[in-house]
């Protein structure tokens, strides 16, 4: 069975340093990887996917996440933090067991920047 | 583009009423899914249709039902609302294969008193 593991539920950061959000998967296939982003009280927005075409990949405003396979590992990452960077991120694994691709979230981290 | 559109946004029940939230999709996707969101446990998956006139369990499926109406539209009933049930409850939908992402719903927000 398919199962994400955010290692922090919280990171505080200032606005200008750089954002380490950390996840690990378990799958037993080649996983599809996901990260998701909320802001209070709004639904969920991509912010980048890993679709094994490369083990580096980029998102939207300025994120970027790195597949290692020998660590099972989807950390994400910022080189610097912006106030409207604060918000949940979500890591979503998705694997194939009998062809249903189910998105399965780990608990989530909140981002908090300070100025 | 709607996407995915999720009905009522907001709800309050008391204990032992029925509700059915309402969910449709426009991109013609296989797959929709229904999650709920409670602090500190991510979302976890209720109910999933992997494609039209298929559904099954996921993680947390007591207390729901639900039917997948058409290709477009997948409902979530509570038949007895318990406070239990009180939490932010997402739909989403996806083409089904690797590497497809899935598309939320904005969320209805439901307190059971």
């Amino acid at each position: 069975a398919q199962s994400v593991t955010q290692l922090d539920s919280h990171v505080s950061v200032s606005e200008g340093t750089p954002v380490l959000l950390r996840c690990n998967y378990s799958s037993s296939y080649s996983p599809s990887l996901f990260w998701y982003v909320q802001h209070p009280n709004k639904g969920l927005q991509l912010l980048l996917k890993y679709t094994s075409a490369a083990t580096l990949v980029k998102g939207i405003n300025g994120f970027e996440a790195e597949f290692k396979k020998s660590e099972t590992s989807f950390h994400l990452t910022k080189p610097s933090a912006h106030m409207s960077d604060a918000a949940e991120y979500f890591c979503v694994v998705s694997d194939p067991p009998g062809g249903s691709y189910i998105p399965t979230f780990g608990r989530g981290t909140s981002l908090i920047v300070h100025p | 583009n709607a996407g995915v559109t999720q009905t009522p946004k907001f709800q309050v029940l008391k204990t032992g009423q029925s509700m059915t939230l309402q969910c449709a999709q426009d991109m013609n996707h296989n797959s929709m899914y229904w999650y709920r969101q409670d602090p500190g446990m991510g979302l976890r998956l209720i109910y999933y249709s992997a494609s039209e006139g298929t559904t099954d369990k996921g993680e947390v499926p007591n207390g729901y039902n639900v039917s997948r109406l058409n290709k477009r539209e997948f409902s979530l009933r509570l038949e007895s609302a318990a406070p239990s049930q009180t939490s932010v409850y997402f739909c989403a939908s996806s083409e089904r294969g690797l590497d497809t992402e899935a598309f939320f719903g904005q969320g209805t927000r439901l307190t059971v008193v």
